[in-house]
């Protein structure tokens, strides 16, 4: 398995709580990448990073936030949370340079629970 | 917006039986990808095709490109109980993201 890892592992909050998941990775890769999981719903990109500073919207961006500092790390916040962020929050690394061509590596996930 | 579907959304064969699953696109597709997740794990990376009707094997696993590029397909011959899980296809969209269909769950009687 690629150099990814996820942290926390699970979180049970409270709607309207901040929360910040973090994904590191040691592999040196230029793009990262955060998901969602809902059972129906497969895997939908929330943001995404081709390198520092430099981030953009997914298909479910709305309620997220991103921040990429440095290479290794990236994060997810959920300014205010809502039981719909209720979810599996996976990151992802791409394998090549070219993100065109890039096949994906997946950390181990996040399970989020908003009550 | 964009969309790759995928079918069926559950199979359950028994084991030494073959499974198929489909993947379609409503646009072309620069390349398709295919993962799989197992129960409570996270997905990995099986294999990506590229060109027009392009046919590649992974021992008992079979993946095919349509001469269109819209269509996919993974196919496991005498499947085992080690195949569980659920298998993603994932094609490239417009803007260059990954969109991935919702998934095959296949499970396995012993």
């Amino acid at each position: 398995d690629a150099g990814i890892t996820q942290s926390p592992r699970h979180k049970v909050t409270e709607t309207g709580t901040p929360v910040t998941l973090r994904c590191h990775q040691t592999e040196n890769h230029r793009y990262m990448y955060w998901y969602r999981q809902d059972p129906g719903h497969g895997l939908r990109l929330i943001h995404y990073s081709y390198g520092v500073k430099d981030t953009d919207k997914g298909e479910v961006s709305d309620g997220y936030s991103v921040s990429r500092s440095k290479t290794e790390d990236f994060l997810l916040t959920l300014e205010s949370a809502t039981s719909s962020q209720t979810s599996v929050y996976f990151c992802a690394i791409s394998g090549l340079s070219d993100r065109v061509y890039g096949e994906q590596y997946f950390g181990p996930g996040t399970r989020l629970t908003v009550t | 917006g964009q969309q790759v579907m995928q079918i069926p959304q559950y199979q359950h064969v028994q084991e030494g039986e073959d499974f198929t699953t489909y993947c379609n696109s409503s646009t072309t597709l620069s390349n398709i990808q295919w993962y799989k997740q197992r129960p409570g794990g996270h997905p990995v990376f099986l294999i990506q095709l590229v060109k027009s009707g392009e046919v590649k094997k992974q021992k008992r696993l079979t993946f095919q490109f349509g001469e269109a590029k819209k269509n996919s397909s993974l196919h496991i011959t005498a499947t085992q109980t080690t195949d569980v899980g659920t298998y993603f296809c994932a094609g490239r969209g417009s803007q260059g993201n990954l969109i991935f269909g919702k998934g095959t769950k296949l499970s396995v009687k012993p």
